[in-house]
């Protein structure tokens, strides 16, 4: 069974003190890793997608990497408005069937 | 350019009773899907939509059931809401299989 983990449920940081947000996945086909970020009250909206291990993207204080087994979401320096769950979801093959799964997400908030 | 939007924001209902939710995008998108979030367990896919006309069943379609009569609508209907479907309501859209989604701003029902 497709299994998304996310580490740590909750993260509380200073403004400016950089961290990591982990996501491992178990899935028996890597279609595509996405990550989003959900503000209280409010929809997903979209960060990135990375496809291949190796793979790497950046916007502003925020870098996604990704390995075979897991996916990191690298915050550098934040500020408060960087405060919301992060959420990562794994797209499977075969592709003919809809199957996103989705992560619990880390509650990341950041201290002025 | 509104992106995705939803009706009710809020809604309670007595268990039995009917409703329907709506969902419309102005992206000309041909994925549409419906999910439903709750505390712990992360979003979780109800029914989704490949184009205007079809429809298909995702993780947890029991209760619900949902029409695409046009490509920029898609609806959610609950023909008798349960307790166990208390929870928040999130429509989505995508270009693609593979690309990300772009999601509304959510319906939270309550059901007494």
């Amino acid at each position: 069974e497709d299994q998304v983990t996310q580490s740590p449920e909750a993260l509380r940081l200073q403004e400016g003190e950089s961290s990591s947000l982990n996501c491992s996945y178990t899935v028996s086909g890597l279609r595509g890793l996405f990550w989003y970020r959900q503000d209280p009250g409010k929809g997903p909206e979209f960060l990135f997608t990375l496809y291949s291990a190796g793979e790497e993207k950046e916007k502003e204080r925020l870098k996604a990497t990704l390995t075979k087994k897991e996916s990191f979401l690298h915050i550098t320096a934040p500020k408060p408005e960087d405060s919301a769950t992060y959420l990562c979801a794994v797209q499977v093959l075969p592709g003919g069937y809809q199957k996103v799964t989705f992560g619990t997400g880390t509650k990341l908030q950041v201290i002025p | 350019n509104a992106g995705v939007t939803q009706t009710p924001k809020f809604r309670v209902l007595k268990t039995g009773q009917s409703m329907t939710l709506l969902c419309a995008q102005d992206m000309n998108h041909e994925y549409m899907y419906w999910y439903r979030q709750d505390p712990g367990m992360g979003l979780r896919l109800i029914h989704y939509s490949v184009g205007e006309g079809t429809t298909a069943k995702g993780e947890v379609p029991d209760g619900y059931n949902v029409s695409r009569l046009k490509k920029q609508n898609f609806l959610l209907g609950l023909e008798s809401a349960a307790p166990s479907q208390t929870s928040v309501y999130f429509c989505a859209s995508s270009y693609g299989l593979a690309n990300e989604q772009f999601f509304g701003p959510g319906t939270r029902l309550t059901v007494l």
